[in-house]
């Protein structure tokens, strides 16, 4: 039962190269989000589909772009990386009957 | 916009010993959900226990317990005869319902410490 699936777990980057963040989930649930963790500030959300084929902003969007491929995958883009998204990322997913997220295992950026 | 505020960036316990850990939200929404969450250092984000805001009675799993106070918007947990295997980082983290797809707001996280 793999539940949410993350890759890659580490990467490191140099400034301005660009990097695509993997998400699959086989639990069919309908929302899935992406979230970066950052010493001492917690989880915030960067974007989130509400459903296949839909995409919305959320607290921290700058600099990334999303895409809902499918009901299962959501990529994460970093078109030119900056030394300020170096954190750990999160996906997860849920249903929308308010079930809890359910989280991947995080992938650790770095950006020199 | 909603808000959760942990006030306890860390905190420390002795093995056996009862803690509990803050956590207070601000938001307008009459229909919302609670939850606090278990960060190890594995990373791994696990769900510790939940609570619906129109429930009175105060969440429970196990060694797991929520004071919940909705007019003070106050979300504590307890946790009874820690456990070295509690050390973790924990967060609070607040859903509005009605079934809305814009996920948790999550405190800032408190790490607990347990002394052996």
């Amino acid at each position: 039962n793999a539940g949410v699936t993350q890759t890659p777990k580490f990467q490191v980057l140099k400034t301005g190269q660009s990097m695509t963040l993997q998400c699959a989930q086989d639990m069919n649930h309908n929302s899935m989000y992406w979230y970066r963790q950052d010493p001492g500030m917690g989880l915030r959300l960067i974007y989130y589909s509400a459903s296949e084929g839909t995409t919305d902003k959320g607290e921290v969007p700058n600099g990334y772009n999303v895409s809902r491929l499918n009901k299962r995958e959501f990529s994460l883009r970093l078109e030119s990386a900056a030394p300020s998204q170096t954190s750990v990322y999160f996906c997860a997913s849920h249903d929308r009957n308010n079930s809890p997220l359910h989280f991947g295992n995080g992938t650790r950026l770095t950006v020199t | 916009a909603q808000t959760v505020t942990q006030s306890q960036p860390e905190m420390s316990v002795q093995e056996a010993e009862t803690v509990t850990l803050s956590c207070t939200y601000d938001t307008s929404e009459s229909d919302y959900y609670l939850f606090w969450y278990k960060q190890p250092p594995s990373r791994q984000m696990i769900l510790v226990i939940r609570q619906e805001a129109y429930k009175q009675q105060n969440a429970t799993e196990n060694r797991f317990s929520v004071n919940f106070q909705k007019a003070a918007k106050s979300f504590s947990l307890k946790i009874s005869d820690s456990q070295l295997g509690d050390a973790a980082m924990y967060f609070c983290a607040y859903r509005r319902g009605g079934g809305g797809a814009d996920g948790l707001t999550f405190g800032k996280g408190t790490h607990l410490i347990i002394q052996p």
